[in-house]
């Protein structure tokens, strides 16, 4: 059973950076598969933000592109995400899901993510 | 990238069928037959219902069908029951190698 779980702080300053981790047991972050983000701010739709491959390489959103960086630490078999330069419209709910060819198949919890001072 | 178009709400009554479009461009959803579907209920992460247009992973009902014409997938359900009220979004993979998701639909059960 493969399950992810998304951790970080839950809330972040305006300007600042935000930093999630997702810890992927079940499957290994080395497998043939993309690590995705995807966030949903309240009450409004899904957004994929970005993914990235086992050999470090990624996919991101053209309109978060110059803010986003998603690492991934084998090791620890887990990725990350960083958003630079936040503001209130990055509050959202940020999930970490795993794509296997072109859908999404396992999607963590979610944790909530709000961008105040 | 644009997100794809959904109707922002469809209503059905109990036992009855309902269809969701998702519209997108020759870029997305008319380029490739990489269109999903995701359930998602309050307060909960999306479900997986339908990939690559119209298959369904296990345990998904057979009540859930996908199809495709040109730029336009679609959700259908047949037999509404009470517990798929829910938001659904659809989502393609895009030729500039990235994930578009619909806008969601909210599915009511009357």
């Amino acid at each position: 059973q493969v399950q992810l779980q998304e951790s970080g702080p839950g809330l972040v300053k305006p300007s600042g950076t935000l930093s999630l981790t997702c810890a992927v047991s079940g499957d290994s972050i080395s497998s043939n598969n993309w690590w995705s983000w995807v966030r949903q701010p309240p009450g409004k739709g899904l957004e994929w933000i970005g993914e990235i491959y086992h050999s470090g390489s990624t996919n991101y959103n053209p309109s978060l592109k110059s803010r986003v960086t998603i690492s991934v630490d084998k090791s620890k078999n887990q990725f990350s995400l960083k958003l630079s330069s936040v503001t209130a419209a990055d509050t959202a709910v940020y999930y970490c899901a795993r794509r296997v060819r072109w859908h999404h198949d396992y999607w963590g919890q979610g944790t909530l993510v709000t961008v105040s001072s | 990238q644009s997100a794809l178009t959904q109707p922002a709400s469809v209503s059905g009554s109990p036992g009855q069928s309902i269809t969701i479009s998702c519209t997108g461009t020759s870029s997305d959803v008319g380029a490739y037959n990489y269109v999903s579907w995701y359930q998602q209920h309050p307060g909960k992460a999306p479900k997986l219902m339908i990939y690559d247009v119209s298959n369904r992973p296990s345990g998904v009902s057979n009540r859930f069908s996908g199809s495709k014409s040109g730029n336009t997938a679609s959700l259908t359900i047949s037999g509404l029951q009470a517990e798929d009220e829910a938001d659904y979004y659809c989502s393609s993979y895009t030729s500039s190698s990235t994930v578009v998701f619909g806008g969601g639909t909210k599915l009511t059960v009357l």
